[in-house]
């Protein structure tokens, strides 16, 4: 299995641009999640789907972000218009309910907002 | 106070050292214990996990929960130079419920040979 994939692994961006984050999670998982790491905040969940329905959104920061799961092999994060604050790791993890509560976590997109 | 607290270290210790990682919490409801490693620009991966209270041992490394003291601990003995890293806490409450995860801000360790 490829575990889960994520693009871009960087991006670089001017404030004010949009920013999409991708993410395809394992094969056969049923759940996804968004977290976003910063040396200040560590690790935060920003929101989870179960069967693409999104479940729990109470950790996005701000109207600006968005998530959207179309369907179970693709996850979008949008971030519109995009702020310095902004800049840290966002990591998409997934996991499958008949696997106990492990999540497997992708590689991370590192932003960086100008 | 935050729900979760992670002394952010970071500690160095000599190959074959014995580390102890710890994390403090404050929710009672907390459940499920686990403890992610997290290498130089990668993502988590799960090392071990507990559920309520008690100890879990696995080869190296021992879990320990102590729920009266809202406290929990990872142990490395023999540590290796791979063991190189850094150390999250996470916890969850009860299955069934939300799968929110929270987790600590992490330990970086360092292991020299």
């Amino acid at each position: 299995d490829a575990g889960v994939i994520q693009s871009p692994r960087h991006e670089v961006t001017e404030m004010g641009q949009e920013v999409t984050l991708r993410c395809k999670p394992i094969s056969g998982h049923d759940y996804l999640f968004w977290y976003r790491q910063t040396m200040m905040r560590g690790l935060e969940l920003l929101i989870y789907f179960n069967n693409n329905v999104p479940i729990d959104d109470s950790g996005m920061p701000e109207d600006r972000f968005s998530a959207k799961m179309p369907n179970a092999s693709f996850s979008t994060l949008k971030i519109q218009p995009s702020e310095p604050r902004d800049s840290a790791v966002y990591f998409c993890a997934s996991r499958w309910t008949g696997g106990a509560y492990e999540q497997y976590f992708g590689p991370g997109t590192r932003l960086t907002v100008t | 106070q935050k729900e979760v607290e992670q002394d952010p270290g970071p500690l160095s210790v000599p190959e074959g050292a014995i580390v102890s990682l710890n994390c403090t919490y404050s929710n009672s409801a907390f459940q499920y214990f686990m403890w992610y490693r997290q290498y130089s620009r990668k993502g988590p991966e799960l090392l071990m996990y507990t559920y309520s209270s008690g100890n879990k041992e696995d080869g190296r490394f021992t879990a320990q929960v102590d729920k009266s003291s809202k406290y929990i601990s990872l142990f490395i003995r023999d540590s290796q130079p791979s063991d190189s890293a850094t150390y999250l806490c996470a916890m969850r409450e009860t299955q069934g419920g939300s799968e929110k995860l929270v987790f600590g801000k992490g330990t970086k360790l360092t292991v020299n040979p």
